[in-house]
């Protein structure tokens, strides 16, 4: 059975930074990308961008090039996402998510409030 | 990046009630195409991949279909655990992108 389970919330500070872990189970873990998918309130999804999970490549989203790095430790099957110079538009519900191709398992989210 | 525009943004339908929802791309993403429903304070489930493959469990009243940068959702007979937000989502070219969602609500 497939789980991916994430840190708890963490409350930040504008220009702090924030790490989120992702451990995964069920299934070989450098098989599946991992994805990154935030969630503002009440907004839609966004991605944040993928790390290659066999090989450590990583792709992020222009938006958020300079401030994301995605790392992944196999010998944990653990996926980290950390997200640096935080501002307040950055609070949301924080997602990684397996899958090469569509997402097809989802962690159970992190809230991230980013505020002074 | 492929902007994927999805319509309507909300919806009030009736249980029992045929429920349709549309997905355009910007550029032709060759049936990469997911469907998921998001209940609130959950995270996302998908339903469809591949445009029309219907995911392992879900409930064969969930179809999709299309081709090209048109693709469509449909719920034939809508129960009430169904009332929740839909995303599609294009994995044809990264960055992956979304579309804004389409919460369907109880009429």
């Amino acid at each position: 059975q497939v789980h991916l389970v994430q840190s708890g919330a963490e409350v930040k500070k504008p220009g702090a930074s924030v790490t989120v872990s992702c451990k995964a189970s069920g299934y070989t873990f450098s098989v599946f990308y991992i994805h990154w998918v935030r969630q503002a309130p009440g907004q839609g999804l966004e991605w944040l961008g993928q790390i290659n999970t066999d090989t450590g490549g990583t792709k992020y989203a222009q938006k958020f090039q300079g401030r994301v790095t995605m790392t992944r430790d196999t010998s944990t099957s653990t996926a980290y996402m950390e997200l640096s110079r935080l501002r307040s538009d950055d609070t949301a519900v924080y997602y990684c998510a397996r899958g090469t191709g569509a997402i097809d398992y989802w962690g159970q989210g992190t809230l991230v409030p980013v505020s002074s | 990046d492929i902007q994927m525009t999805q319509s309507p943004s909300s919806l009030s339908a009736s249980v029992r009630e045929r429920v349709t929802i549309t997905c355009r791309a910007s550029q032709v993403i060759s049936s990469s195409l997911a469907w998921y429903q998001q209940k609130p304070g959950k995270a996302p489930e998908l339903l469809v991949y591949a445009a029309s493959i219907l995911e392992s469990g879900v409930p064969p009243r969930f179809s999709g279909s299309g081709s090209g940068t048109d693709y469509t959702l449909t719920i034939d007979s809508l129960q009430p655990e169904d009332f929740a937000t839909y995303y599609c989502q294009q994995y044809y070219s990264t960055p992956l992108t979304f579309g804004q969602g389409t919460k369907v609500e109880f009429k």
